[in-house]
């Protein structure tokens, strides 16, 4: 069974910084993009970051970019989210996952799947 | 990048109801669209991807279509573990931006 736990979740003052993990289980890690997705409780997703497989290529949403930064490693099928300077709006569940992919028709499509149960930070004075 | 709107936010229906749900991009995207369920207190699963291929496992009253801009999850006949709260995503390039979510509620 494909799994994903992630850790490190914690109530943080604003400034503050904090790294999230997430390790794999049930698939080879090393294979897959991996993203990092929030929701604030009680509202929608969003997108947060991706890394690829290897590690050398980046992205992030707006709101976080040059303050989260992604980061793996394949040795022991683990991903991690660095967070620093954090603000009142970073508060939400930070959920894990994993793209899956396939090829129809000759085209490349990609979804997420599976994903973790979530681990919770709160910023908050 | 490429922003996804979906509606209605919320919805009422009774079990047996025929549901649909929409969703659209900002721009084109092809078929590079995904729906996922959220049940309350759980994490998102996939329910299709590529705009209407089914995900394993997921029953057969669930189906997408669309494509370029707007697309549709339909429920063909709403049963009590359908009611949660339905999001489209895209793929297709830039951040992997999610719609705001519909709620199925029980009328």
């Amino acid at each position: 069974e494909k799994r994903l736990v992630e850790s490190g979740g914690a109530v943080k003052q604003p400034g503050g910084s904090l790294r999230l993990s997430c390790v794999a289980s049930g698939f080879f890690f090393g294979d897959y993009d991996m993203h990092w997705v929030r929701q604030t409780p009680g509202k929608g997703l969003e997108w947060v970051s991706v890394i690829s497989w290897d590690g050398r290529s980046t992205s992030y949403a707006d709101s976080v970019r040059g303050r989260f930064s992604v980061t793996r490693d394949n040795s022991k099928n683990s991903l991690y989210l660095q967070m620093t300077s954090l603000r009142n709006e970073d508060t939400a569940f930070y959920y894990c996952a994993k793209e899956t992919h396939t090829v129809l028709q000759g085209k490349a499509y990609k979804w997420l799947d599976p994903w973790g149960q979530g681990t919770l930070v709160t910023v908050s004075s | 990048d490429i922003q996804m709107t979906q509606s209605p936010s919320s919805l009422s229906a009774s079990i047996g109801d025929r549901v649909t749900i929409t969703c659209r991009a900002s721009q084109s995207i092809g078929t590079s669209l995904n729906w996922y369920q959220q049940k309350s207190g759980r994490a998102p699963k996939v329910l299709i991807y590529a705009a209407s291929s089914l995900q394993s496992g997921v029953p057969s009253r669930f189906s997408g279509s669309g494509s370029g801009t707007d697309f549709t999850l339909t429920i063909s006949s709403l049963q009590p573990e359908d009611f949660a709260t339905y999001y489209c995503q895209q793929s297709y390039n830039g951040p992997r931006a999610f719609g705001q979510g519909t709620k199925v509620e029980m009328k």
